[in-house]
């Protein structure tokens, strides 16, 4: 069975200082690969995803980037932290490219950032 | 603008007491509406997909129905961890290969023994 991992579950950083966050899955091939954010009240905001590796696609433009050296490792970073950076951050995969684009997303359990 | 909302905001309701949440959309040619339930400081798990109109998923206590412009989480004689935070999702034709889902903001469920 397929499986996601994310890291770490919590963060507190100073404002300035670098971020990096990571997520693997397990047991499955080629998945899509997803960051997203949720702050209260604003829903889940998708942030980056990708199809493959060194492919990602960027859909807010902000402070964060993402990459994938891996097929199945994702990772979110920041050069420097901002206040509004603050949020929790989930890591998605779905079913890769040559199935239905509608097949459901699978999330890790998350990561909760404060930035202070 | 393609849209999702979710009613009720809150919801509590006495074990064992049945109800519906909804989700109402308006997306350009519907692709799949999504539930998930997600649980306090956890990522959303998946519960179902729903692709037409008048098709119906059911697992436990509960029952998610579609119809052309809402879809409906029945809950049924519900349980204490039933409690969550209810999303639901859909996926349009201008979602495009990015897969960008509109998400609801959520019903939160709370059920007391």
């Amino acid at each position: 069975s397929q499986t996601i991992h994310q890291w770490p579950a919590t963060l507190v950083q100073p404002v300035g200082s670098p971020l990096s966050l990571e997520c693997t899955v397990e047991g499955t091939s080629n998945p899509n690969l997803y960051w997203y954010r949720q702050a209260a009240g604003r829903g889940l905001q998708l942030l980056f995803y990708s199809v493959g590796i060194g492919q990602i696609s960027s859909e807010v433009p902000q402070n964060l980037s993402a990459s994938r050296p891996q097929d199945r490792q994702f990772i979110l970073s920041s050069k420097k932290l901002l206040l509004s950076d603050s949020g929790f951050y989930l890591c998605a995969w779905s079913v890769g490219r040559r199935s239905s684009y509608n097949s459901p997303l699978h999330f890790g359990n998350g990561t909760r950032l404060t930035v202070t | 603008e393609d849209q999702v909302t979710q009613s009720p905001e809150a919801l509590r309701l006495q074990e064992g007491e049945s109800s519906s949440l909804n989700c109402s959309y308006t997306v350009s040619g519907l692709r799949g509406l999504f539930w998930y339930r997600q649980d306090p400081g956890k990522g959303p798990e998946f519960l179902f997909t729903l692709y037409s109109a008048g098709e119906e998923k059911e697992k436990e206590r509960l029952k998610a129905t579609l119809t052309k412009k809402e879809s409906f989480l029945h809950i049924t004689a519900p349980k204490p961890e039933d409690s969550a935070t209810y999303l639901c999702a859909a996926a349009s034709d201008n979602a495009g290969n990015n897969r960008k889902l509109i998400w609801g903001l959520g019903t939160s469920l709370a059920v007391n023994p």
